[in-house]
């Protein structure tokens, strides 16, 4: 069976800084690795996917992850936070092959400090 | 191409009540997951449905169960509606039943008083 774990319920960064949000896995076979973002009263929007292509995934909106087995580790960054990436954000799992159902982590709020 | 639609957008119903929520996946997805979202648990996996089969279920009571129909729309029932079931109703299609992206619906909002 597959999990994933997101570090931090809430994050808190200033507009221009760093956002960096943490995602950790755990699968018994390589698996397919998501970020999603969700705004309010909204569905989750998919920012990006890994699945085994390049470790680097370049998504929408600024946003980029990367995939590192040895650390089993997915974390999402972007360079320079904007207002509008103030949302919920969720990491997930997916193994490959079949009927295979997709796990979600607990969901990280981005708050993002003017 | 025309996104996932999810109806109604928001329900107010009664304890003890049953209600129907619809899902209509983008066209040419066949596979059509539900998942509840509340403040306290997140999101959680309720069932999907591929080619009008079950393929994959969560951890809900059997008040909680859903069909497929063959163009691929997807229904959701809860019967017997408790205080608890308030949440966001949430409903996700993919082409296929494994590895590809989910995407969502906007979501149907529940309210059970």
């Amino acid at each position: 069976a597959q999990s994933v774990t997101q570090l931090g319920s809430h994050v808190s960064v200033s507009e221009g800084a760093l956002v960096l949000l943490r995602c950790n896995y755990s699968s018994s076979v390589p698996p397919y690795l998501f970020w999603y973002v969700q705004y309010p009263n909204q569905g989750l929007q998919l920012l990006l996917k890994y699945t085994s292509a390049a470790t680097l995934v370049k998504g929408i909106n600024g946003f980029e992850a990367e995939f590192k087995k040895s650390e089993t580790s997915f974390h999402l960054t972007k360079p320079s936070a904007h207002m509008s990436d103030a949302a919920e954000y969720f990491c997930a799992v997916s193994l490959t092959g079949g009927y295979q159902k997709v796990t979600f982590g607990t969901g990280t709020k981005l708050q993002v400090i003017p | 191409k025309a996104g996932v639609t999810q109806t109604p957008r928001y329900l107010i119903k009664t304890r003890g009540q049953q209600v129907t929520l619809s899902c209509s996946p983008i066209s040419g997805h066949r596979s059509v997951s539900w998942y509840q979202q509340t403040p306290g648990q997140g999101l959680q996996f309720l069932f999907e449905y591929f080619s009008e089969t079950q393929r994959n279920k969560g951890n809900f009571p059997g008040r909680f169960s859903g069909r497929q129909f063959s163009n691929s729309r997807s229904e959701m029932n809860v019967s017997t509606l408790e205080l608890g079931d308030s949440a966001l109703y949430l409903c996700a299609s993919r082409p296929l039943a494994g590895g590809a992206e989910q995407f969502f619906g906007p979501g149907t909002r529940l309210t059970v008083l």
